[in-house]
């Protein structure tokens, strides 16, 4: 079945640091969505990505989906302690009836010391 | 508009117990899913539903069974509850098909000992 691996696992960063989460998916996307997940709280949607190469930007937050469309990545620019969380990617299959099961990655934990 | 309501928030189960988890959405979602997320992980799917009496098994369906008898509601059934099954459950909804993007409640933190 599809998998989607997510890394690092892990990010310490201090504070006005820049941060990157990547996304690899085994198979071809429709679509990816990224979601944020503050600790204790549950996934809130931030952004989809459906065109191959696109690329969003959210105020410090930049999402890219790769050519092939396998891959995506999230960048926060400048990290503020507001930006502690998981971030988690979902991957939507191209190809069959997915009836929009997302398969999400296992998560980067972002930790941001003041 | 409350979104995505989920009961109880935390629950201890002793081993061999039953119980469901109650989910409901007021947005009118067709698209209902359970997922289970245990601690560092990403989120599993349990079960889904694409709309009133229709339902199907996700990645990890073992151990839980749902209904759909309404679009607002969506219940997960826990039988016999065992060890493996702790974890955080969420309840979600979208709209649509085609990856629309998905509502989630606060979660049901379920400890089996």
């Amino acid at each position: 079945g599809q998998q989607v691996m997510q890394i690092p696992q892990y990010q310490h960063v201090q504070e006005g640091e820049d941060f990157t989460t990547y996304c690899n998916s085994s198979t071809t996307l429709s679509n990816i969505q990224w979601y944020k997940q503050r600790p204790g709280g549950h996934p809130v949607f931030l952004i989809q990505l459906v065109k191959s190469g696109e690329v969003k930007k959210q105020k410090r937050l930049t999402f890219q989906f790769g050519e092939a469309k396998k891959n995506s990545s999230l960048h926060i620019t400048a990290t503020q302690t507001t930006d502690v969380g998981t971030y988690f990617c979902a991957g939507l299959d191209a190809g069959g009836t997915s009836y929009g099961k997302l398969t999400f990655g296992q998560g980067t934990i972002l930790t941001v010391h003041p | 508009n409350a979104g995505v309501t989920q009961t109880p928030k935390f629950r201890i189960l002793k081993i061999g117990q039953s119980m469901t988890l109650q989910c409901t959405q007021d947005m009118n979602h067709n698209y209902m899913y359970w997922y289970r997320q245990d601690p560092g992980m990403g989120l599993k799917l349990i079960y889904y539903s694409v709309g009133a009496g229709i339902t199907d098994k996700g990645e990890v369906p073992n151990g839980y069974n749902v209904s759909r008898s309404t679009t607002e509601d969506f219940p997960l059934r826990l039988e016999l509850a065992a060890p493996s099954q702790t974890s955080v459950y969420f309840c979600a909804s979208s709209y649509g098909r085609g990856g629309a993007s998905q509502y989630f409640g606060p979660g049901t933190r379920l400890l089996v000992l």
